[in-house]
């Protein structure tokens, strides 16, 4: 059982297109993130939600819209994509924030043309 | 100054060498202590964690931390090619954010 799941693995597409990622994690955690890892594979926050609440938006272009349906859900949603959108971008979940333990999915490749 | 400095590397050690790992940080507030573990291609997997300092061992692998030094350590003893990989820290105050190193890419030589 994939206890952080994302879909797809891979995102090809052209520039201008609006795409979505799923999040889904089956730990009960309360607290789902959305990180970037570049070429460099530094990873850097975008997003967190607690309890479908948003509490982290780090400088990410608006182009970029997070939606948590419920608390095993954090999907990403990205209008208009550019260049320099292209990179790996992952989910993670964590119990709380006191107990910031995080486990993250397997990664969404995206590539754009 | 980045909050967490971690050496990338790479790093190459023949198999059955002890891989030494660390990092240094800035923030005396963290708490959280974490070792991630990535494949090429695949997500950081959680190897350890440690709460505040001390020391914690887990089959091959053992973590450090000193707090007054604001240093941690991984330590995989036995090393096997399985471990190649890029070894990431990160830690964490009681908050949401968890700060990453760099990561350190190492190769296990068979």
């Amino acid at each position: 059982d994939t206890a952080v799941s994302q879909t797809p693995k891979y995102l090809v597409t052209q520039m201008g297109n609006d795409k979505s990622i799923k999040c889904e994690q089956n730990l009960g955690h309360d607290t789902m993130y959305w990180y970037k890892q570049d070429s460099k594979k530094f990873l850097k926050i975008m997003f967190s939600y607690n309890n479908k609440e948003l509490i982290i938006n780090e400088t990410v272009p608006n182009r970029f819209s997070p939606k948590s349906p419920d608390k095993a859900h954090l999907n990403l949603h990205i209008n208009s994509l550019e260049l320099g959108d292209s990179a790996v971008y992952f989910c993670a979940s964590s119990l709380s924030p006191a107990k910031n333990i995080q486990y993250f999915g397997a990664g969404t490749r995206l590539s754009v043309l | 100054q980045k909050e967490v400095e971690q050496d990338p590397g790479p790093l190459s050690v023949p198999e059955g060498a002890i891989v030494s790992l660390n990092c240094t940080y800035s923030n005396s507030a963290f708490q959280y202590f974490m070792w991630y573990r990535q494949y090429s291609r695949k997500g950081p997997e959680l190897l350890m964690y440690t709460y505040s300092s001390g020391n914690k061992e887990d089959g091959r692998f053992t973590a450090q931390v000193d707090k007054s030094s604001k240093y941690i350590s991984l330590f995989i003893r036995d090393s096997q090619p399985s471990d190649s990989a890029t070894y990431l820290c990160a830690m964490s105050v009681n908050d949401y954010k968890l700060s990453f190193g760099a990561g350190t890419t190492v190769t296990v030589r068979a």
